[in-house]
């Protein structure tokens, strides 16, 4: 079973609009952490926000925000006043456990164009 | 610079040849991914390195493919007798955490099996 999902290959939305990307994870782990990470059309991968499975509050890192919903084991992105630089790939990706060799499982991405 | 570099950006093979693919990781950082990005794919991970800890290999797809990290810096991918299913854009990451976050990528070594 995938443990990352996202289900939205491609997003449009227009400039200064809010966009919510959608994902869904799998873990029967109590103790995991969910990212966000932004690839633009350069190729490098850019953090960008997380949420780990006890915080009690939704994590916010500037224009993005993490709509953190456990029960449901969703994890979507939100990005508030869409700007043209946004346009990019978005992968969520989840880190399941404790210990020191822990990797990262990543989804396939969403495909985001921001339109003027 | 001071972010992650990684050589070669491209290298074309043939089939059944061995490739090595280098990754400087950000000075400092104990933490060492490899992955790899198919065409419109997501990451799939390969190796992890964390300080002097045994690496975790589980995500190396076959005894082909193999890792090390020299002195906890520069670490070196190995693919031998390479398959045209190797083709893909290997990506290497540094983190100065153990928790995943705030991974820093390189740019990839895009690797093209003929």
């Amino acid at each position: 079973a995938q443990k990352i999902t996202q289900t939205q290959p491609g997003m449009f939305v227009q400039e200064k609009e809010a966009v919510t990307l959608d994902c869904t994870y799998d873990t029967s782990d109590p103790s995991y952490g969910l990212f966000w990470y932004k690839q633009p059309s350069s190729g490098e991968m850019i953090f960008l926000i997380y949420q780990g499975s006890y915080d009690q509050q939704n994590a916010t890192e500037g224009r993005y925000s993490l709509n953190f919903q456990k029960a449901r084991k969703s994890a979507n992105l939100v990005i508030s006043a869409s700007q043209l630089g946004d346009s990019a790939m978005y992968f969520c990706a989840m880190r399941e456990g404790q210990g020191s060799a822990r990797q990262l499982t990543f989804g396939s991405g969403t495909q985001l164009t921001v339109l003027p | 610079g001071a972010g992650v570099s990684q050589s070669p950006s491209n290298k074309v093979t043939e089939k059944g040849k061995d490739v090595e693919l280098r990754c400087d990781p950000i000075s400092g950082h104990t933490a060492l991914y490899w992955y790899r990005q198919s065409l419109g794919q997501g990451l799939e991970f390969l190796i992890y390195f964390q300080g002097n800890s045994a690496p975790d290999k589980s995500g190396l797809p076959s005894d082909r493919f193999s890792a090390e990290r020299t002195g906890g810096s520069v670490s070196t991918l190995t693919i031998q007798r390479t398959q045209q299913e190797d083709s893909a854009v290997y990506l290497c990451a540094s983190s100065p955490r153990r928790d995943g976050r705030e991974l820093f990528f390189g740019e990839g070594s895009r690797l093209t099996v003929l």
